[in-house]
């Protein structure tokens, strides 16, 4: 399958300071990616949609000012937290789609554990 | 909005079994997709299913799209310590985001 990679892996920061976190597309091209958040025990909660080129589409409930997206490239989409607290501790996961129309799959990234203290 | 019932929520099995869990919606899909999540990491793509009634094998995992669109199961047979962790299925509607199960936890006792 599509690999899609995604740095750190694991992060502390303090609280009010910013986090990036990088996803790329390692063997494709992605027009499209993913971010969601994952609480523990928990399904995927989608933040938003990351598109190429143009700005990121979010979620109901989710502050496009707190979760900045840029998607510069077809193969890197990055994911900001902005003046962390300790509430968006989380473990963040994006995803890009291969394939096209009806048919697609999505690969996930390994995750990123984010724990602000 | 589209929800996914995704049953059981967790099971207790001895090494060897047999495991089924299904995923139930109130819409219909046109792609349906199982993943397993180890501890700490991402999902991983298991299975793919686009044809309604299809049926699919991925080594001991099978998985089926319910002719209706609205349901799909995933089997694992003969179980082995590896296959613990939680399996997620997710469905498709054309290019629409994923709606994800709330996830079925496997343990399994050796």
């Amino acid at each position: 399958g599509a690999v899609v990679s995604q740095h750190p892996s694991r992060v502390i920061c303090k609280s009010g300071t910013s986090v990036k976190i990088e996803c790329r597309s390692l063997d494709f091209q992605a027009t499209t990616m993913f971010w969601y958040r994952q609480f523990p025990k928990k399904s995927l909660m989608l933040m938003a949609t990351s598109n190429e080129g143009s700005k990121a589409t979010y979620e109901q409930g989710v502050e496009k000012d707190k979760f900045l997206i840029n998607h510069a490239s077809l193969t890197l989409s990055t994911l900001t937290v902005t003046s962390a607290h300790p509430e968006d501790s989380s473990f963040y996961i994006c995803s890009a789609r291969v394939g096209g129309g009806s048919n697609t799959e999505a690969f996930f990234g390994q995750g990123t554990r984010l724990t602000v203290v | 909005g589209q929800q996914l019932n995704q049953s059981p929520q967790s099971m207790f099995i001895q090494e060897g079994e047999d495991v089924s869990m299904n995923c139930t919606s109130s819409s219909i899909f046109n792609t349906w997709l199982w993943y397993k999540q180890d501890p700490g990491e991402g999902p991983v793509l298991l299975i793919a299913l686009y044809k309604a009634g299809e049926l699919t094998s991925n080594g001991r995992l099978t998985a089926q799209f319910g002719i209706t669109r609205k349901d799909s199961f995933l089997n694992i047979s003969a179980s082995i310590p590896s296959d613990v962790g939680i399996y997620f299925c997710a469905g498709q509607l054309g290019a629409q985001k994923l709606v994800f199960g709330q996830g079925t936890r496997l343990t399994i006792n050796p």
